[in-house]
């Protein structure tokens, strides 16, 4: 069965530390991957996607990910992160159907 | 920018009582997905639609559940019987039709659905 596995639950880091959350799917096919960001008491947006292509998408807020296919893994990366970056994390997989599976999140917390 | 909106943000509900979520997609997108969020879980699928019937469902989506699209704006679902485990925030999004299936969902703020 398709899985989406978030190697870290949560995650304590001090602002201006690098981040980087893990990702990892099993799907053997074509898939489109995600990451979504959920501030606290807000819905579910968008931080970037990747569909083909060059394998480090940018996204929103200065997050990258990159896609290494051998691996099965998306993981996702910020150089320096702020307070603001608080939220939780989804990692997501489309696999050319119809519904995308989402991991079961990384809460980030970022001390000021 | 445009949005999904959901409504409405907070449901309390008698278990046992019906009830239905409403969603208004995004106003050109063409398929449409619920979600839930039981606290501390992850974001689950529960069903798709896509020209008037469900493309796709999990096995969490099952006959005590059903959507509607009753007209050219909404889109719903709807809980008969609702148990003590529906208790979850429910998430509505939508996609275009354009592009293929290389776009995202859209997603609205959730309804938080409390059974009591």
């Amino acid at each position: 069965a398709q899985s989406v596995s978030q190697h870290n639950h949560h995650v304590i880091l001090s602002e201006a530390a690098s981040l980087e959350l893990g990702c990892n799917y099993s799907y053997g096919g074509t898939v489109n991957l995600f990451w979504y960001v959920q501030y606290p008491g807000q819905h579910l947006q968008l931080l970037l996607k990747y569909f083909s292509g060059d394998p480090l998408v940018k996204g929103i807020k200065g997050f990258e990910a990159e896609f290494i296919k051998s691996k099965f893994s998306f993981n996702l990366r910020k150089p320096s992160v702020q307070w603001s970056d608080t939220a939780e994390y989804f990692c997501a997989v489309r696999t050319g159907g119809f519904k995308t599976i989402f991991g079961a999140g990384t809460r980030l917390f970022v001390k000021a | 920018e445009p949005e999904v909106t959901q409504t409405p943000s907070h449901q309390v509900t008698q278990m046992g009582q019906e009830v239905i979520l409403r969603c208004v997609p995004i106003s050109n997108h063409l398929y449409f997905y619920w979600y839930r969020q039981i606290l501390g879980q992850k974001v689950e699928f529960l069903v798709s639609f896509y020209n008037n019937e469900i493309s796709e469902k999990s096995e969490i989506f099952d006959d005590q559940f059903s959507v509607e699209r009753p007209d050219g704006s909404n889109f719903t679902l709807k809980i008969r019987s609702t148990k003590l485990e529906d208790s979850a925030m429910y998430f509505c999004a939508s996609r275009t039709g354009q592009g293929g299936i290389d776009q995202p969902q859209h997603f609205g703020d959730g309804t938080r659905l409390s059974i009591l």
